[in-house]
């Protein structure tokens, strides 16, 4: 069983639509997380989820909005997006302390 | 705002010890190194993480330095699915995980 799961694992879409990118863990833990990998590959933390809760959210643009339905699940929605949102997106959980597991990534392509 | 510095990129030879170092000179006394590593393609990975005491699992050792600015990750014997991006990472228990730019692994055959 996958830990931590992402899907779509590939997505292209053109510029301007809106889309999401959903994650699941089966760890049990209590933080959720989502990281952006751009194509100079810098992973960088975008936001960070404690039991449904927002706790971190870098200077990322409003765009984009998590969404945690529930402790299991952290989902990802981007509107209007730029051809500049081309990355690859991690989602990742952990316990409050502790090491992070990390899904198998997400490839948008904005076209 | 990484916290660490590591050599861009190192080569091991297949079978042998990879040595990967890594300075952490501003240390605070309640934060640990972690360690993770990246594997082309793939979301990074866990390996090992410590506070001053040395530091062994399956996968790695960690040695960190008496005055804790520095440590090395070791991999015993290295093999070819060992080729990746090594981060080494300072942060409290409780912080964010902030990748830098970590140090390339290549093991040749």
């Amino acid at each position: 069983d996958t830990a931590v799961s992402q899907t779509p694992k590939y997505l292209v879409t053109q510029m301007g639509n809106d889309k999401s990118i959903k994650c699941e863990q089966n760890l049990g833990h209590d933080t959720m997380y989502w990281y952006k990998q751009d194509s100079k590959k810098f992973l960088k933390i975008m936001f960070s989820y404690n039991n449904k809760e927002l706790i971190i959210n870098e200077t990322v643009p409003n765009r984009f909005s998590p969404k945690s339905p529930d402790k299991a699940h952290l989902n990802l929605h981007i509107n209007s997006l730029e051809l500049g949102d081309s990355a690859v997106y991690f989602c990742a959980s952990s316990l409050e302390s502790g090491e992070a597991f990390f899904g198998q990534g997400t490839r948008l392509t904005v076209v | 705002d990484a916290k660490t510095t590591q050599p861009t990129s190192m080569d091991c030879a297949e079978g042998r010890a990879a040595n990967l170092p890594c300075n952490h000179s501003t240390i605070s006394g309640n934060e640990y190194v972690y360690w993770y590593r990246q594997i082309h393609s793939q979301g990074p990975q866990y390996i090992i993480h410590g506070l001053k005491n040395n530091e062994t699992n399956e996968m790695a050792s960690l040695i960190i330095t008496e005055d804790r600015k520095s440590s090395t990750l070791i991999l015993p014997h290295a093999t070819l699915r060992d080729t990746a991006v090594y981060y080494c990472i300072v942060k409290g228990h409780t912080d964010k995980l902030i990748f830098g730019t970590g140090t390339r692994l290549q093991v040749f055959p």
